[in-house]
């Protein structure tokens, strides 16, 4: 069967410090990946996707990036957190058979910068 | 674009009420809609998904969800409300292969 990791599941950094936040995929093969951003009272915001390594695309200018280094990593990373990049931070991935395939979620990690 | 609206933040339904939570969508073309449950500090699990192959879609938990064309909308119910439906919920389409999601609506369930 399918899992997904995420980690961690709580980060308290200082504005200014970088960030890495992981997620691994068990059990496919060419998953599509997401990084979602859900901040309190406006819902899930889709932050990057990715359809294969190497391949990211991003939905909204931001402080983050993303990267996509093995089938089934996906890494979201900040050079320098500001205090608006708390949140929490869901990773997701659907398999690649059509649109009506629903995402499955991790765990969620806490953000709090500080 | 497809989008999807929840109507009402919030809702507080008595134990063994009707659940009754809102989504009306936005597409030009027959959408996936989709509604998936929170816990607190945890991610999202799927409830129920519509893909056109049937308007009424039973989901996990005894929740079920109709589709309407000429309403745009995909309201998720459930006939008797418990305690640990107590939870966000979010409606969902898909966009490309991604999913859009709603501002989600946080079910309070009093005693």
């Amino acid at each position: 069967s399918q899992t997904i990791h995420q980690w961690p599941a709580t980060l308290v950094q200082p504005v200014g410090s970088p960030l890495s936040l992981e997620c691994t995929v068990e059990g496919t093969s060419n998953p599509n990946l997401y990084w979602y951003r859900q901040a309190a009272g406006r819902g899930l915001q889709l932050l990057f996707y990715s359809v294969g390594i190497g391949q990211i695309s991003s939905e909204v200018p931001q402080n983050l990036s993303a990267s996509r280094p093995q089938d089934r990593q996906f890494i979201l990373s900040s050079k320098k957190l500001l205090l608006s990049d708390s949140g929490f931070y869901l990773c997701a991935w659907s398999a690649v058979t059509g649109y009506d395939t629903e995402a499955f979620f991790g765990q969620g990690t806490r953000l709090t910068v500080v | 674009a497809q989008s999807v609206t929840q109507l009402g933040s919030h809702v507080s339904v008595s134990e063994g009420a009707l659940v009754l939570l809102r989504c009306n969508y936005s597409s030009s073309v027959p959408p996936y809609l989709f509604w998936y449950v929170q816990y607190p500090n945890q991610g999202l699990q799927l409830l129920l998904k519509y893909t056109s192959a049937a308007t009424l879609v039973k989901g996990i938990n005894g929740f079920e969800a109709e589709f309407k064309k000429s309403e745009t909308s995909f309201h998720l119910t459930k006939p008797s409300a418990h305690m640990s439906d107590a939870a966000e919920y979010f409606c969902a389409v898909e966009q490309g292969g991604k999913l859009i999601f709603g501002q989600g609506t946080e079910l309070s369930v009093k005693p």
